[in-house]
């Protein structure tokens, strides 16, 4: 499993509060991601980070923040949880080999409802 | 952006049969790779494809980079019920942060 943590594993909360979620990775590794999944749609990147303190905006990132205080956390915040929001979260880290070529490793995810 | 079309969206089969999906893209990818998900679980990877042409097995999995870098497929020979999930492609560009684009999935289930 990569050493992939996420919490919670399922969350039910109300629209208009804030939620956070959580990737702990235990492997040190430098790129981690933030996914949302939902029928239809495959996996949508939303964003991700290149380092302590590094992160860039994915494909639908609006109504999402991140943050990177320590290399094995990477936290995601939904500010005010709309309905739209309701999907299943993934954290992925990357593996880059010496050839420059890399893998990423999924967490098992985090099922979100926004009610 | 780009965008991958996976086909099919699902398939329904037998137990022994062979199953083959693909995907395309308006865009050149640098690496392909291909994922399986179970439910309750995240995609695990089944091949990775670095170089054009490149046709890699991985038991009874088979995956080709397409000759133009805009496609790839993913054979399945004699199916088992475990094969039963969704299987996602993704593809990658170089100097990208390592950010995958991925396919809608295709659903596959397994008559024993």
């Amino acid at each position: 499993d990569a050493g992939i943590t996420q919490s919670p594993r399922h969350k039910v909360t109300e629209t208009g509060t804030p939620v956070t979620l959580r990737c702990h990775q235990t492997e040190n590794h430098r790129y981690m991601y933030w996914y949302r999944q939902d029928p239809g749609h495959g996996l949508r990147l939303i964003h991700y980070s290149y380092g302590v303190k590094d992160t860039d905006k994915g494909e639908v990132s609006d109504g999402y923040s991140v943050s990177r205080s320590k290399t094995e956390d990477f936290l995601l915040t939904l500010e005010s949880a709309t309905s739209s929001q309701t999907s299943v979260y993934f954290c992925a880290i990357s593996d880059w080999k010496n050839n420059g070529k890399n893998i990423q490793y999924f967490g098992a995810g985090t099922r979100l409802s926004v009610l | 952006g780009q965008q991958l079309n996976q086909s099919p969206q699902s398939m329904f089969i037998q137990e022994g049969e062979d199953v083959s999906m693909n995907c395309t893209s308006s865009s050149i990818f640098n690496t392909w790779l291909w994922y399986k998900q179970e439910p309750g679980e995240g995609p695990v990877l089944l091949i990775a494809l670095y170089k054009a042409g490149e046709l890699t097995s991985n038991g009874r999995l088979t995956a080709q980079f397409g000759i133009t870098r805009k496609d790839s497929f993913l054979n399945i020979s004699a199916s088992i019920p475990s094969d039963v999930g969704i299987y996602f492609c993704a593809g990658q560009v170089y100097n990208q942060g390592g950010k995958l684009i991925f396919g809608q999935g295709t659903e596959l289930s397994v008559k024993p």
